[in-house]
């Protein structure tokens, strides 16, 4: 089945920093890949996703890329605040199944 | 208004308890999952109810037992669990009911927090 790998399992940087999270994923069928952040003690929630027929997508300091070819996508985050400090999820969805397969999770530290 | 709403937001319950967990959406999504988050690990998969059938099992235990009333709730029904089934229980929904609807995106409740003793 679909498997995510996600690297750095942590992440720490200054606050004004960018910081980047990469995931690749096994099955070339995916083609939808959401980003969740996850804050201590509360649900995720989704802050961007892109699907396989674009290669990048931004949203105000937060952008996506997409290599198809190389099956990876990844996470950005420009000029970083402590309160971007949380656990980040990267996931992908099987082709023809409501699934997301989620990666192992990325704990990001913005230090003031 | 994204919003899911879980109840109850804790739950302690002995391993020879019935408990229900239940899961409300009013955005007219057409299909509802169970997550399984344990601490510092991704959520996982149990079930998936597309237009208020049974569409995706994760081979989960019987002890869990799914339940979609109406296209608008869902119940966890929990019964003879383990220690190891503490979690966080994490309802979702999507707009999409069919079984080819992958892409749409999948709107995660606040959680009820399960402790078996």
């Amino acid at each position: 089945g679909e498997n995510v790998e996600q690297h750095p399992s942590t992440l720490s940087v200054q606050e004004g920093d960018s910081a980047v999270i990469k995931c690749t994923y096994s099955d070339s069928a995916s083609n939808y890949f959401p980003w969740y952040k996850q804050e201590l003690g509360k649900r995720p929630q989704l802050i961007i996703d892109i699907r396989s027929n674009v290669g990048e997508k931004k949203d105000q300091r937060i952008a996506v890329t997409l290599n198809k070819t190389a099956k990876h996508f990844s996470l950005h985050i420009t000029e970083t605040q402590p309160e971007d400090s949380a656990v980040y999820f990267c996931a992908a969805s099987f082709t023809g199944f409501q699934k997301l397969v989620f990666g192992t999770g990325t704990r990001l530290l913005v230090s003031p | 208004d994204t919003e899911v709403t879980q109840t109850p937001k804790h739950l302690v319950m002995g391993m020879t308890n019935k408990k229900s967990l239940k899961c409300e959406q009013h955005m007219g999504h057409r299909a509802m999952y169970w997550y399984k988050q344990k601490a510092k690990k991704p959520p996982e998969l149990m079930f998936v109810y597309s237009y208020e059938k049974l569409s995706i099992n994760e081979s989960v235990p019987s002890r869990f037992s799914p339940e979609c009333p109406n296209s608008s709730l869902l119940n966890l029904h929990l019964h003879a669990l383990q220690p190891e089934d503490s979690a966080l229980y994490l309802c979702a929904s999507s707009l999409g009911g069919g079984r080819r609807s992958s892409g749409n995106t999948i709107y995660f409740g606040e959680g009820s927090w399960l402790t078996v003793v």
